[in-house]
């Protein structure tokens, strides 16, 4: 059964440095995400993207944060500077085209020191 | 402004007993899913229901949806051991294929066996 992965599982990096992390989405999808989960916290959601570009984002994705589709196949976020409270688990998901469920990764947990 | 609540935020039973979880959010919306995490974990999705339906089912899993109360829940028949995680309602506002998902923040159950 087709699922979406995501790397590395976990990624540890000191304050100030960037970060890629990858998804790679389920082959046939269209529609793809990121999600992040403070420990302890709920899933709030980060960016939406589709046809090569942005359709939505919240207000925790900021300048700091950007995404991309390199190739047919990966799915990129990048946070530029991190900061301590960018730890946490992020969420890649993906959806087709007329099909309401969204299919998430096993995630990446960060944590910056 | 939060979307999704569950009650309780923690549930504690014994194995073979059923468990109730509940959700209620606040705009309207196209559809509500739930999802199970484990510990630490990728999120898994239960089931799905729309707006225009009243009752689902999926094996031991039963979610009832009340938009003029906006609120769902979630039953879990003859629960395992196995079943002890984190659960979450989400919400889709949109009808495009292309929406974010609002999250609760959880209702963690624990089976105890």
């Amino acid at each position: 059964e087709p699922e979406v992965t995501q790397t590395p599982s976990h990624q540890v990096t000191q304050m100030g440095q960037e970060v890629i992390l990858r998804c790679v989405p389920i082959s046939n999808h269209l529609y793809f995400y990121w999600y992040r989960q403070i420990l302890g916290q709920k899933v709030e959601f980060l960016v939406s993207f589709y046809n090569n570009e942005i359709s939505e984002k919240s207000e925790i994705f900021d300048d700091q944060f950007s995404v991309e589709r390199p190739d047919g196949s990966n799915f990129t976020l990048k946070i530029r500077s991190t900061k301590l409270e960018d730890s946490a688990m992020y969420f890649c998901a993906s959806n087709g085209q007329g099909v309401d469920e969204q299919f998430f990764g096993p995630g990446t947990r960060l944590t910056v020191l | 402004s939060q979307q999704g609540e569950e009650d309780p935020q923690a549930l504690s039973i014994q194995e073979g007993e059923n468990a109730t979880m509940n959700c209620s959010y606040k705009t309207s919306i196209n559809n509500l899913q739930w999802y199970r995490q484990n510990s630490g974990r990728g999120l898994v999705h239960l089931i799905l229901i729309r707006s225009n339906e009243r009752e689902k089912h999926s094996g031991r899993l039963r979610v009832t949806l009340d938009t003029s109360k906006k609120s769902s829940s979630l039953l879990i028949t003859a629960s395992r051991a196995a079943d002890t995680a984190s659960y979450f309602c989400a919400t889709a506002w949109t009808g495009d294929s292309n929406y974010q998902l609002i999250w609760g923040a959880g209702t963690k159950l624990i089976i105890k066996p």
